[in-house]
C-alpha cells in the first residue's frame, strides 16, 4: 500500500531533550516536506526537500533540522525542544516539486513539550 | 502570497442531509486538493482536483479554475463525515508548498 508513515504518533517530552520524528514514504517520491498545525495558525511548512541531499527552509524553520540521506526518509530533528514547539506535525510527499502532483500526508505526530 | 478562503466556517447537519463546502482562491493554481481531518487529527486525501469534476462515492468535487473556486459536495451525510474539511492549493512558483484554507468544521448529528 502506498503510504507515508511517521513515528512516533504521540510524544510527550521535556524542554531541551533532543528528539527525532521519522518520516518514510514507499512511493519513490522525490519531494518531501514537514508541516506543523497549530490552532488559529493553520498548517505551515517547516522544511522541504526536493531530492536526496537537497533541503530548504519553509515558512517556520527555526528550531528544527532535517536531513535527506535516502530518498524514502526525511526525519525532523528538534535539537533542543521548547514548549512553543508543541504542535501536530505532518510529513508529506509528492512525486516531484515541479508540475502538478498530488501530495500525500502522513498520519501526524502529536508532540507535547513540557 | 495566495489567499484561500473557505466557507462556511462551521456547519451542523442531521444525518442524511446534503451539504456544499466552498473554497475560493486568489490566484491561478497548479494544484488543488481537498482533505478531511478526522477527530484523531489524521489528514485524509479526498480529491486532487486542479480542474474539472470528480466523484468518489457520496463525495464529489468541482473546481472552476478560471473563476478561482472549488466546491466539495457531501451527500447523505453520516456521523463519520464529521471533522474539518480543508482546501489546499499550490502555485508552482511557490515550490510545492501547499497553502491551506482555514477549514470548514462539519458536525453530523445522528
Amino acid at each position: 500500500e502506498a503510504q507515508v508513515t511517521q513515528n512516533p504518533r504521540y510524544l510527550i517530552t521535556v524542554t531541551g531533550k533532543k528528539l527525532t520524528v521519522t518520516c518514510s514514504q514507499n512511493m519513490n517520491h522525490e519531494y518531501m516536506s514537514w508541516y506543523r498545525q497549530d490552532p488559529g495558525l493553520g498548517l505551515r511548512q517547516i522544511y522541504y526537500s526536493m531530492n536526496v541531499e537537497v533541503t530548504d527552509k519553509g515558512d517556520v524553520p527555526e528550531g528544527y533540522k532535517v536531513s535527506r540521506k535516502e530518498k524514502r526518509n526525511f526525519p525532523l530533528i528538534l535539537e533542543s525542544p521548547s514548549p512553543n514547539q508543541t504542535s501536530l506535525y505532518f510529513c508529506a510527499s509528492s512525486l516531484t516539486q515541479w508540475g502538478s502532483y498530488e501530495q500525500y500526508f502522513g498520519p501526524g505526530t502529536r508532540l507535547t513539550v513540557t | 502570497g495566495i489567499q484561500v478562503e473557505q466557507s462556511p466556517p462551521d456547519l451542523i447537519l442531521q444525518e442524511g442531509a446534503n451539504s456544499t463546502l466552498r473554497c475560493n482562491f486568489s490566484d491561478s493554481v497548479n494544484n488543488l486538493q481537498w482533505f478531511h481531518q478526522n477527530p484523531w487529527g489524521q489528514l485524509i486525501n479526498l480529491f486532487y482536483i486542479p480542474s474539472g469534476t470528480k466523484q468518489n462515492g457520496r463525495l464529489s468535487a468541482t473546481t472552476v479554475a478560471t473563476e478561482r473556486y472549488s466546491l466539495l459536495y457531501i451527500s447523505s451525510s453520516q456521523t463519520t463525515d464529521s471533522g474539518v474539511y480543508f482546501c489546499a492549493v499550490l502555485r508552482e512558483t511557490s515550490g510545492s508548498r501547499l497553502t491551506f484554507g482555514e477549514g470548514t468544521q462539519l458536525t453530523v448529528n445522528p
